[in-house]
């Protein structure tokens, strides 16, 4: 059982644009999020987290938001640069000492 | 270096044979990861270390699949037998004191089992 679904394998944006990347997850426990990047032959890099105290946490042009009621949340990219384009996962873990839980991640191309 | 090292980046294999993936962790990380990526599947964990000790050995696909880890440091990742539905990049992770914090990934190790 998937407990963090990314539902869009893929998605295309055109350069400056917004991307809206969106994950949702199952477990209640969750209490810490994370976003990241990885691009082919390379391992995936940190890119932004989110702590379950907050509803939104912003880092230049990355933005992630939590909706706890609705176990979903959101990484939105603006403006979007053709550097972007790579695979984003989503991943969440419950206390400190639990593992991370990945998504299966959303590929995103970005059109200059 | 100070990033997560992996070696070695690519492996190809028969198919009934055992290779070991090694990872060196980024120094004093306690918490190691291992994680494998088939073709255009998403991460899927293997196996947790907090120190020398294994908490998490759920994602471990068979028993053809092992682990360890020495000294806190270094891991190796043992896979018996191969069989084709192990190719795969395997991936390692490292993360400071406690579990939870942000993972640092190594480069991958391709395994190709013909």
């Amino acid at each position: 059982d998937q407990q963090v679904k990314q539902n869009s394998p893929s998605l295309s944006v055109q350069e400056g644009r917004i991307s809206i990347l969106n994950c949702d997850y199952t477990n209640s426990m969750f209490d810490y999020f994370l976003w990241y990047k990885k691009y082919p032959a390379e391992g995936p890099t940190f890119l932004i987290s989110i702590s379950s105290i907050k509803d939104k946490n912003e880092d230049g042009r990355f933005t992630v938001f939590l909706n706890k009621s609705a176990k979903h949340l959101s990484l939105h990219i603006v403006p979007s640069q053709p550097g972007d384009s790579a695979v984003y996962f989503c991943a969440a873990r419950g206390t400190s000492y639990d593992k991370v839980i990945f998504g299966p991640g959303t590929s995103l191309s970005v059109i200059p | 270096g100070a990033g997560v090292s992996q070696s070695p980046s690519n492996k190809v294999t028969e198919k009934g044979k055992d290779v070991e993936l090694r990872c060196d962790p980024i120094s004093g990380h306690t918490a190691l990861y291992w994680y494998r990526q088939s073709l255009g599947q998403g991460l899927e964990f293997l196996i947790y270390f907090q120190g020398n000790s294994a908490p998490d050995k759920s994602g471990l696909p068979s028993d053809r699949f092992s682990a360890e880890r020495t000294g806190g440091s270094v891991s190796t990742l043992t896979i018996q037998r191969t069989q084709q539905e192990d190719s795969a990049v395997y991936l390692c992770a490292s993360s400071s004191t406690r579990g939870g914090d942000t993972q640092y990934f190594g480069p991958g190790t391709r395994l190709t089992v013909l």
